[in-house]
């Protein structure tokens, strides 16, 4: 069990441009979040996912963001047209059908100059 | 909509004593989950403790434990002979016993930073 991953760990962009993010949750957990955490702030969920179906995205979900779990293993996060504001962290997290408990990767930081 | 306070943007404890971080949260909700979680500066958050709503005993492991008040909201986190390795930012979390409707994210507070005097 390796935990959850992320890549990349850090991505710096220019304003205008896209950029894509991908999480490996850990094996079989059916479950995946996608959070974003400001400095000095807790995270905030954006979306989630059963398997590879998105069930929920929260408002903080602009049309610039789109998610995908095509096989339910690994997702990607893609903002399009990034801006300023998209500077911050964004965190995956996984869980199991039986858990209530999800447990974080490392973080992707982004930076949008 | 659930929210999640925690009063207390920094906290200091000298190595070995016991310190206690706070959390109020606001729900409607009878049946929920809450989480203490940990984030040291290499910002990989960590579960430390978690608490179903519906059991009355206070989660416990090793030296850390919870002040579960469900009917003041409240649900504090002691953490005993403090180590230096605890410095980090701690977080409660609340996530909905309900399914759908994005019950299913966690919702966080804004965080205390721990600061362990050696």
């Amino acid at each position: 069990d390796t935990g959850v991953s992320q890549n990349p760990r850090h991505k710096i962009t220019k304003r205008g441009q896209n950029v894509t993010f991908r999480c490996d949750p850990i094996s079989e957990h059916n479950r995946l979040y996608w959070y974003r955490q400001t400095l000095g702030q807790g995270p905030e969920f954006l979306t989630y996912f059963q398997n590879e179906a998105q069930l929920e995205k929260s408002r903080l979900l602009s049309d610039r963001f789109s998610a995908e779990r095509p096989k339910g293993s690994f997702s990607t996060l893609e903002i399009q047209r990034t801006e300023q504001g998209d500077s911050a962290m964004y965190l995956c997290a996984s869980s199991s059908l039986s858990s209530n408990t999800q447990y974080f990767g490392p973080g992707t930081r982004l930076t949008v100059l | 909509a659930q929210t999640v306070t925690q009063s207390q943007p920094e906290m200091s404890v000298q190595e070995a004593e016991t310190v206690t971080l706070s959390c109020t949260y606001d729900t409607s909700e009878s049946d929920y989950y809450l989480f203490w979680y940990k984030q040291p500066p290499s910002r990989q958050m960590i579960l430390v403790i978690r608490q179903e709503a519906y059991k009355q005993q206070n989660a416990t492991e090793n030296r850390f434990s919870v002040n579960f008040q469900k009917a003041a909201k409240s649900f504090s986190l002691k953490i005993s002979d403090s180590q230096l390795g605890d410095a980090a930012m701690y977080f409660c979390a609340y996530r909905s016993g309900n399914s759908g409707g994005g019950a299913d994210g966690l919702t966080f507070g804004k965080g205390t930073h721990l600061i362990i005097q050696p």
